[in-house]
């Protein structure tokens, strides 16, 4: 079993629409947990964290966190061609650098 | 403000080569990460420096070093190539919260 688990893609939603992308994750012990949002041939770069239960919203995006089922969430609404992209669940344990990846779940937005 | 800058950004090596990749972290951040990008594996972490100290390492063998200076500039060294080192190797920096901060990358081709 992998230590963080993304929904299998790809993904396709209507313009408008809202996404819903969802991650698992195995080590009762994390902390800390992140979204981040990587185009094709470029760097990954932050968009959400959450730290606590409940949601966390953030202009289009909203991140859940339920801990009790080791299971986090990424809701976007209104989406738009500009969010095609694979969306990285990132989990890790202490605030250092070390986070442990999923494989990512690529989203395409259609006009 | 600057961000997280690599270089070189693409580069060809062959077998039994090695290989430094350097990295200036955003001016204030001292832990840097390093994490290896291939299709097949995905992002996976390397190690992570704060202070010119390793504060953590990821499973790839000995071939694969770093370190950090006292400006919090961060060079990792791959000794030995082998085909499979063939990746993008990633920098990021980050403040005392975990959030990483992805330069854009070397990319390393090992023929």
């Amino acid at each position: 079993q992998k230590e963080v688990e993304q929904n299998s893609g790809p993904l396709s939603v209507p313009e408008g629409a809202i996404a819903s992308l969802n991650c698992t994750y195995s080590d009762r012990g994390s902390q800390s947990f992140f979204w981040y949002r990587q185009y094709s041939g470029k760097s990954p770069e932050l968009i959400m964290f959450i730290y606590s239960n409940g949601d966390k919203e953030d202009g289009r995006f909203t991140a859940q966190l339920n801990k009790a089922s080791q299971y986090v969430s990424l809701l976007i609404r209104d989406s738009q061609p500009s969010d095609s992209a694979t969306y990285l669940c990132a989990v890790s344990w202490t605030n250092a650098g070390k986070s442990t990846f999923g494989d990512g779940t690529t989203l395409t937005v259609k006009p | 403000k600057a961000g997280v800058t690599q270089t070189p950004r693409y580069l060809i090596k062959t077998r039994g080569q090695q290989v430094t990749l350097s990295c200036s972290p955003i001016s204030g951040h001292r832990s840097v990460s390093w994490y290896q990008q291939t299709p097949g594996q995905g992002l996976q972490f390397l190690f992570e420096y704060f202070s010119e100290t390793q504060r953590n390492k990821g499973n790839f063998p000995g071939r694969f070093s770093g370190r950090q200076f006292s400006n919090s500039r961060s060079e990792m060294n791959v000794s030995t190539l082998e085909l499979g080192d063939s990746a993008l190797y990633l920098c990021a920096s980050s403040l005392y919260t975990g959030e990483l901060f992805f330069g854009e990358g070397s990319r390393l081709t090992v023929l």
